[in-house]
C-alpha cells in the first residue's frame, strides 16, 4: 500500500498562475483533508471532505478550491497564486472511528 | 475557540527522557493525538489516547492526559538522535483534528 500520495512534490508559480495538487490515498478511508503548514503556524486546514460527493471549508479556504474526485483522490486548485500562498501542502486520509489522519510526503510551493 | 498549545523548543541530552508538553481548550475533544514530523517529510501519527483514558504507554512512549487541567503530555523514554524531530498535538473536533504549532526537539550527544 501506498498510503497517501501526493503529486507534484516541488512546484514553483508566478503570481497569476494556476495549478492543481493532486492526492490519492488507497487506504479506503471516507475523509480527506488539505492543510498548509507555515512555519511557527502548525497545520492549517484548507478544506475537508467527510465524505465522496462533499467537502466543507476548513480555517483557511480563501484563494483555493477543491474536488472530491472519487473515493481516492482529493484535488486543491489554485486559481490566481499569490506569494501569500508559498507554503508546504498536506493531504491527509482519516478514519471514521478514531479520526486518525494519515499523512502524505507534500507538496512545497513557492510562488513568485 | 479551539487552541492547542505547546512549548516551541526542548533539548535534552541523548540517554535521557523527554516529556513534551501540550494543552488544549475544547473539553468536548473525543480523542488526542501525538504526531512526529522529520525534516522534508509528512506527519508521522505515533499515538493517540481516548478522552476517558488518563494514560496509555506503548514501548518508548507514554501519553498522560489530565482532563480536568486539559493538559496532554508525550513521554519518550531513552530519547535516541533518530528522535530529533517536530512533535505535534492535536485535538479532535468532530472530524477535523486541530493542531499546536509543534515542539522541535533536540538530541545532544
Amino acid at each position: 500500500n501506498a498510503g497517501v500520495t501526493q503529486t507534484p512534490k516541488f512546484q514553483v508559480l508566478k503570481t497569476g498562475q494556476s495549478m492543481t495538487l493532486q492526492c490519492a490515498q488507497d487506504m479506503n478511508h471516507n475523509s480527506m483533508y488539505w492543510y498548509r503548514q507555515d512555519p511557527g503556524m502548525g497545520l492549517r486546514l484548507i478544506y475537508y471532505s467527510a465524505s465522496e460527493g462533499t467537502t466543507d471549508k476548513g480555517e483557511v479556504p480563501n484563494g483555493y478550491n477543491v474536488s472530491r474526485l472519487n473515493k481516492r483522490e482529493f484535488s486543491l486548485r489554485l486559481e490566481s497564486a499569490a506569494p501569500s500562498q508559498t507554503s508546504v501542502y498536506f493531504c491527509a486520509g482519516g478514519t471514521d472511528l478514531t479520526y486518525e489522519q494519515y499523512f502524505g510526503p507534500g507538496t512545497r510551493l513557492t510562488v513568485t | 475557540g479551539e487552541d492547542v498549545e505547546q512549548s516551541l523548543f526542548l533539548s535534552v541530552r541523548e540517554g535521557d527522557s523527554s516529556v513534551i508538553n501540550c494543552t488544549y481548550t475544547d473539553s468536548s475533544s473525543t480523542y488526542l493525538y501525538w504526531y512526529k514530523q522529520e525534516p522534508g517529510a509528512g506527519l508521522q501519527l505515533l499515538t493517540y489516547i481516548f478522552s476517558n483514558m488518563d494514560m496509555k504507554q506503548d514501548q518508548r512512549l507514554t501519553v498522560l492526559l489530565n482532563k480536568k487541567d486539559k493538559h496532554l503530555s508525550l513521554r519518550i523514554a531513552d530519547t535516541q538522535t533518530g528522535d530529533s524531530a517536530i512533535y505535534f498535538c492535536a485535538e479532535s473536533i468532530g472530524q477535523k483534528l486541530v493542531f499546536g504549532q509543534g515542539t522541535r526537539l533536540t538530541i545532544n550527544p
